[in-house]
């Protein structure tokens, strides 16, 4: 079976621009969570979506938002782009409303 | 709050040596508790978790840990390292179970790099 797979694997933006990035978690599994790392930090809790509902949400601004498609696949946008958006931006899914146990390489954005 | 501490930024070991790597957790109960490992533009890979039971964990490519609740630690070891080893790990702490939560939000450490030496 495939893993997490996670598109674009990179992507420059420019400041103020908006961004969308795609999971697809592994086949069967319901919960998607996303985490934003940035460069020499441990990743960082954004959202977790689980049968289609928002079940938890980190210290994020509003400026990023996210849901779940019916096929658990997940969408992660961001609206006006700071500098430091610029991350590795990962997902991770599970079979049920657990801690995520299979993750993503990622996707690499930088913001310019 | 819950936090994660990793004291060791960056190890170096011997190839064939044993390495252990530290973590500390700071949780109001007895938290789930998660090592994962990263290598160099890649995602993360589940090395090993504890949920309840025994307090030394097994995972995979030969390493465990043990929860040490009278320390608030769970630390990874090695007995022999190889050289495929050298990759950043990071422990991770999560809520247990409660009803209506997020189960998705874990808190991670910093990270320890680990360098293998020929």
């Amino acid at each position: 079976d495939a893993g997490v797979t996670q598109s674009p694997t990179h992507l420059i933006k420019t400041r103020g621009q908006h961004v969308t990035l795609r999971c697809s978690p592994i086949s069967g599994h319901k919960s998607v969570s996303w985490y934003q790392q940035v460069l020499g930090q441990g990743p960082q809790f954004i959202f977790q979506y689980y049968e289609k509902e928002e079940r938890g949400r980190g210290n994020f601004p509003d400026r990023f938002s996210a849901r779940q498609f019916p096929n658990y696949s997940s969408e992660l946008n961001v609206n006006a782009l700071l500098l430091g958006d610029s991350a590795l931006y990962l997902c991770a899914s599970s079979f049920d409303n657990v801690a995520p146990l299979h993750f993503g390489n990622g996707t690499r954005l930088t913001v310019t | 709050a819950q936090s994660v501490t990793q004291p060791d930024i960056h190890i170096t070991v011997s190839e064939g040596a044993s390495l252990e790597l530290r973590c500390n957790y700071s949780y109001g109960a007895t938290p789930y508790l998660f090592w994962y490992v990263q290598s160099p533009g890649q995602g993360l890979q589940l090395l090993l978790k504890y949920f309840s039971g025994d307090t030394l964990v097994q995972g995979i490519k030969g390493f465990e840990a043990e929860f040490k609740r009278s320390q608030s630690s769970f630390n990874l070891r090695k007995p022999s390292v190889h050289w495929s080893d050298a990759a950043e790990y990071f422990c991770a702490v999560g809520a247990t179970m409660n009803y209506g939560g997020s189960q998705g939000n874990l808190i991670f450490g910093k990270g320890t790099k680990l360098s293998v030496k020929p």
